[in-house]
């Protein structure tokens, strides 16, 4: 089954607006990233924020985790329409000694940025 | 510099019939590798993973098989292939990093047709 789902299913927005894309997941978590696929492609990871962190940023990323509500976003700023792919999140479970090998991912937000 | 090698590209295939998708890494040793499955608007499906030689474990039962024959070469069979099997299949590795945080570099993909 899913552990992450992310919200909206799709996301059309113009050029130079900021885009946020939600996860959701159901266990406890050791990490959580972001990755993207551009269509038919393979997914690029993007960011990986830990359990014990809140915010990280990498350049126009800024990811949120809140482990209470297990949740996390994805914001993209100042958009581009080379920005447009699907984006998806990924859990790696909470194993003993912190090690994980698997790593679930949701069914992903498709974001259009329009020119 | 690593890079991930997955073929072939696209594969059409009748029912019924064998099923092979290779990939190697080259780069790296001991990777952890991947077997994932994209349904057409849906997320990425875990169908097999490996921390070594010889080692599968196996995440959904179905007609499908991995196999790991060298430290860098892992390979998706069938021996018939069910409709159901149509896809997009994608290879990914890696190697837990600091704090367990296991990031994936994925192929970019074999997209298999059975009709």
């Amino acid at each position: 089954s899913q552990q992450g789902e992310e919200d909206p299913q799709a996301l059309s927005i113009q050029e130079g607006e900021n885009a946020t894309m939600n996860c959701s997941y159901k266990t406890s978590i050791n990490n959580l990233q972001w990755y993207r696929q551009n269509s038919g492609r393979g997914l690029v990871h993007l960011i990986l924020i830990r359990s014990n962190e809140r915010e990280k940023h990498s350049g126009r990323l800024r990811v949120t985790l809140d482990t209470s509500k297990k949740s996390s976003s994805l914001l993209i700023t100042a958009s581009r329409a080379a920005d447009t792919a699907s984006y998806f999140c990924a859990t790696g479970p909470r194993q003993s000694g912190g090690s994980n090998y698997k790593l679930t991912f949701g069914k992903g937000t498709l974001l259009t940025v329009n020119p | 510099s690593q890079t991930i090698h997955q073929w072939p590209a696209t594969l059409v295939q009748p029912v019924g019939s064998p099923l092979s998708l290779e990939c190697t890494v080259e780069g790296t040793s001991n990777p952890n590798l991947y077997w994932y499955r994209q349904a057409a608007g849906r997320g990425l499906q875990l169908l097999f993973y490996s921390v070594g030689i010889g080692q599968i474990s196996s995440e959904v039962p179905q007609n499908l098989s991995a196999s790991r024959p060298q430290d860098r070469q892992f390979i998706l069979s069938s021996k018939k292939l069910l409709l159901s099997d149509s896809g997009f299949y994608l290879c990914a590795w890696s190697v837990l990093g600091v704090f367990g945080a296991n990031v994936l570099t994925f192929g970019a993909g074999s997209r298999l047709t059975v009709l």
